[in-house]
């Protein structure tokens, strides 16, 4: 069963507007790491957060992890139609073995 | 510059017939892992080798099987591919315990 169930699973945005997706898990993690696939390709890392850490910045990026309700966020600001893309959460319970959530589908429209 | 190269992007296979995906990187990478994603469903982990060390999951068919000839290249192989292995195959490199490089995948569709 998959350790992440992301929500929501589609999200349909306005240029400019800023996306928020959530993923939770179930066991303890190392760390939590966002991908993003665009369609039909490999998935990009995006940002990894480790279970020490509560919130972490890149760019456009914002992730927060909160280990005591094992969820974490994903925010994107300012979004652009080249963010049109699946994000994942993944976690990493040991050995960098990578656990998938079911990913959300993000649209940003022009 | 690509880093991990999959190829080929495009496999069509009959039922059946074997077939062989491959993965090449130029990271110089420890570790390589297949991953398995059906149409909008999770990457899943079928194998991964650290170093020469194999490690199957549990849950990954015996259908299944993987060789690591050199650091650089890592090969899938499918025995006998039925209509519910049709997939994106995923590759990915790490240094260690590092992040994931990912490559673009190998469409494999069985007719």
């Amino acid at each position: 069963s998959q350790q992440g169930e992301e929500d929501p699973q589609a999200l349909s945005i306005q240029e400019g507007e800023n996306a928020t997706m959530n993923c939770s898990y179930k066991t303890s993690i190392n760390n939590l790491q966002w991908y993003r696939q665009n369609s039909g390709r490999g998935l990009v890392h995006l940002i990894l957060i480790r279970s020490n850490e509560r919130e972490k910045h890149s760019g456009r990026l914002r992730v927060t992890l909160d280990t005591s309700k094992k969820s974490s966020s994903l925010l994107i600001t300012a979004s652009r139609a080249a963010d049109t893309a699946s994000y994942f959460c993944a976690t990493d319970a040991a050995g960098n073995k990578l656990t998938f959530g079911g990913g959300t589908r993000v649209l940003v429209k022009p | 510059d690509a880093m991990v190269i999959q190829n080929p992007r495009y496999q069509v296979t009959q039922f059946g017939k074997p077939v062989t995906l491959s993965c090449s990187q130029t990271l110089n990478h420890n570790v390589m892992y297949w991953y398995q994603q059906k149409s909008s469903q999770a990457p899943k982990l079928l194998f991964h080798y650290y170093d020469k060390d194999f490690n199957n999951e549990a849950d990954t068919p015996d259908n299944f099987q993987s060789r690591r000839p050199n650091t650089s290249f890592c090969f899938l192989d499918i025995r006998s591919p039925g209509l519910g292995d049709a997939a994106m195959y995923l590759c990915a490199t790490s240094r260690d315990e590092d992040i994931q490089y990912f490559g673009a995948g190998t469409r494999l569709s069985v007719l």
